[in-house]
């Protein structure tokens, strides 16, 4: 079975902090994805990354940054976390070869910025 | 961004009851994706149907699409109370690269025991 995790379920932090989520995958996947998710608004792509050093923007990126240095790894900075990046943050792997389309996902981070 | 957009955004039924849910689209696309998310987790693909398909069964799942009114419904037969969860559509559109998907807000499905 594909695995995803995120290195937290639950974070809190303080306005102004810098803040890393990490995503990990274990099957080898070339994509990966960054969401977050809001009440009332569904899920908005942040970033993703079809290789490893290689990322592009969603369809919310600002505020955010990611890094990608090794295949398994995608992780979502916030170089200054505000109280509007207050979210559910889900991270999710794809087999672009497979032609499956189907994306897995991590068990999703819970951020409060206070 | 085009977005899918579910109907109704909130379920209610009696366990043993079918639930349908909605989705229409804007663009086309080469896939559409249903996704199911118990409270508080990640998502999980349920069924792909893709643009030349009409109709995908998988278990209790019943997918159609219809691409000439952009929109696909989701059939759950002899819903359970395990069943209870948020349901996403989410299209891959058509001409699009690297398997990006568009979700929807969801469904919240209740099914009571």
């Amino acid at each position: 079975d594909v695995k995803v995790t995120q290195s937290s379920r639950y974070l809190v932090k303080r306005t102004g902090e810098k803040v890393f989520l990490e995503c990990v995958q274990d099957m080898d996947h070339e994509n990966m994805f960054w969401y977050r998710q809001d009440p009332g608004l569904g899920l908005r792509l942040i970033y993703f990354s079809y290789d490893v050093k290689m990322k592009e923007k969603g369809d919310i990126p600002e505020g955010y940054s990611v890094s990608r240095e090794k295949k398994e790894r995608f992780s979502l900075i916030l170089e200054s976390a505000s109280t509007n990046q207050t979210s559910m943050y889900l991270c999710a792997s794809m087999d672009r070869q497979s032609f499956s389309y189907e994306q897995y996902f991590g068990p999703g981070t819970r951020l409060t910025v206070t | 961004s085009q977005q899918g957009e579910e109907d109704p955004q909130a379920l209610s039924i009696q366990e043993g009851e079918n639930a349908t849910m909605n989705c229409s689209y804007k663009t086309s696309i080469n896939n559409l994706q249903w996704y199911r998310q118990n409270s508080g987790r990640g998502l999980v693909h349920l069924i792909l149907i893709r643009s030349n398909e009409r109709e995908k069964h998988s278990g209790r799942l019943r997918v159609t699409l219809d691409t000439s009114k952009k929109s696909s419904s989701l059939l759950i037969t002899a819903s359970r109370a395990a069943d209870t969860a948020s349901y996403f559509c989410a299209t891959q559109l058509y001409g699009g690269s690297q398997g990006n998907l568009i979700f929807g807000k969801g469904t919240k499905l209740s099914v009571k025991p």
